[in-house]
This record gives C-alpha cells, sequence and structure tokens, in this order.
C-alpha cells in the first residue's frame, strides 16, 4: 500500500527566513510525486511534478527535489503571501489513482 | 477556460435526504475524481472516472454513487446522507497516465453539513 508522510505538521517562519518541507514515501513503483498548494477555503492549486530521483524544479520562491525515499520542498526568503497548506501526492505505476498526505501548514510572520 | 467547477459551493442537508454534486471540466481530460478532505484526514478519494460511461470505486466509497455520463462532467450522489458525511467534497480531473503529463487540476469545493 502506498504511504506518504509529511513533517512538520506546522511550521511558523519569519518572513525571509528559508527552511524545507518534508514529504516521506513509500511507493512500490514512482510514477510520479506531485506537490500542491491550499489555501484556506480553496481547493488544491497544482505546483509540481518530480518523476525520478534527482529531479529538481523550481518556481519563484519554491524549490522542489526528488530522492529515492522523500521529496522537498525548499522556500527561499518566503514572503506573507507564501503561507498555506502545501500537499504531497504520488502515484503508483499502473495506478490512476494519487495518495496524498496530510499536508503541511505554512505561516509566514511579516 | 474556467477549469473545473463544482455546484453547489455549500449545503445543508438532514440526515437522510439525498443530493447531487456537480462537477464539470472543460480541459479534455479523461480522468476524473471525487475527494473529501476531513480535518487530519487528508484527501480521500471515493470514486473516479477513467472515461466516459466508467467509475471504479476510490478509498472511501461507501454511501456515495457516481455516473460519467458525459466526458465532461462527473456526478456525485448522496442517497441518504449521514453526519459522518459531513466534509468539504473536492472533484479533481486529469489526462489518462498514458500521457506525458497527468497532473490533476481540482475544483473550488463543496462544502457539505448533515445534520
Amino acid at each position: 500500500e502506498d504511504q506518504v508522510t509529511q513533517s512538520p505538521e506546522a511550521l511558523r517562519l519569519q518572513e525571509g527566513e528559508s527552511s524545507s518541507l518534508n514529504c516521506s514515501y513509500t511507493v512500490s513503483g514512482l510514477r510520479g510525486l506531485f506537490w500542491y498548494r491550499q489555501d484556506p477555503g480553496k481547493g488544491p492549486e497544482f505546483l509540481f511534478t518530480l518523476y525520478s530521483a534527482g529531479e529538481e524544479k523550481e518556481k519563484e520562491r519554491l524549490k522542489a527535489t526528488l530522492t529515492k525515499k522523500e521529496s522537498f520542498l525548499h522556500i527561499t526568503a518566503p514572503k506573507p503571501e507564501d503561507s498555506a497548506t502545501y500537499l504531497c501526492a504520488v502515484r503508483n505505476f499502473g495506478n490512476e489513482k494519487l495518495t496524498f498526505g496530510t499536508g503541511t501548514r505554512l505561516t509566514i510572520i511579516p | 477556460n474556467a477549469g473545473v467547477t463544482q455546484t453547489p459551493k455549500f449545503r445543508v442537508l438532514k440526515t437522510g435526504q439525498s443530493m447531487t454534486l456537480l462537477c464539470a471540466q472543460d480541459m479534455n481530460h479523461e480522468y476524473m475524481y471525487w475527494y473529501r478532505q476531513d480535518p487530519g484526514m487528508g484527501l480521500r478519494l471515493i470514486h473516479y472516472s477513467v472515461g466516459e460511461g466508467t467509475t471504479a470505486k476510490g478509498e472511501v466509497p461507501d454511501g456515495y454513487n457516481v455516473s460519467r455520463l458525459k466526458k465532461q462532467n462527473f456526478l456525485l450522489g448522496l442517497e441518504s446522507a449521514a453526519p459522518s458525511q459531513t466534509s468539504v467534497y473536492f472533484c479533481a480531473s486529469s489526462y489518462s497516465i498514458a500521457r506525458s503529463s497527468y497532473e490533476q487540476y481540482f475544483g473550488p469545493g463543496t462544502r457539505l453539513t448533515v445534520t
């Protein structure tokens, strides 16, 4: 059974204070690892897909990386508008479904 | 493009009542999904569809039914609502896994309360 564990559950940072969110996964054959951002009262918004270990993707202040067991979402010099819950999900080969983690609630304090 | 839309946005039901949630997408996606999101539980898959006229059970299908009569629409039905079905419901869609990219795109959600 595929499993996704995200840590920490919640993270408070000062504006400009860089940090990383962790997504550990167990899957028999990784077809893709996905990062989403979710604002309160809204649906998840797609950020990145990573397909193989060593891959990295960037978008503004966010950078996602992937190893064989975990993915990190690095946030550099965050701003208050980066506050959101960040979700990680994995897809197995031959499987149409995603398995989601419970997310990390990120708060950036001005 | 509107992306993925859901109606209604909010609904309050009494125990035993029925309702249908509608999801529509204009991205020509083959796959569509229904999730529920509860505090501390993450997103859990209820049912999904890999094409028009097909449906399959997800992780938590009991108490729900679905139909996909048209490629762009995916309906979620509650025949006899229970308080345990109080949740936020999200619809999502994606291209087939046979394509090069198949990330899921989500709708804005429906907040359902069953009293």
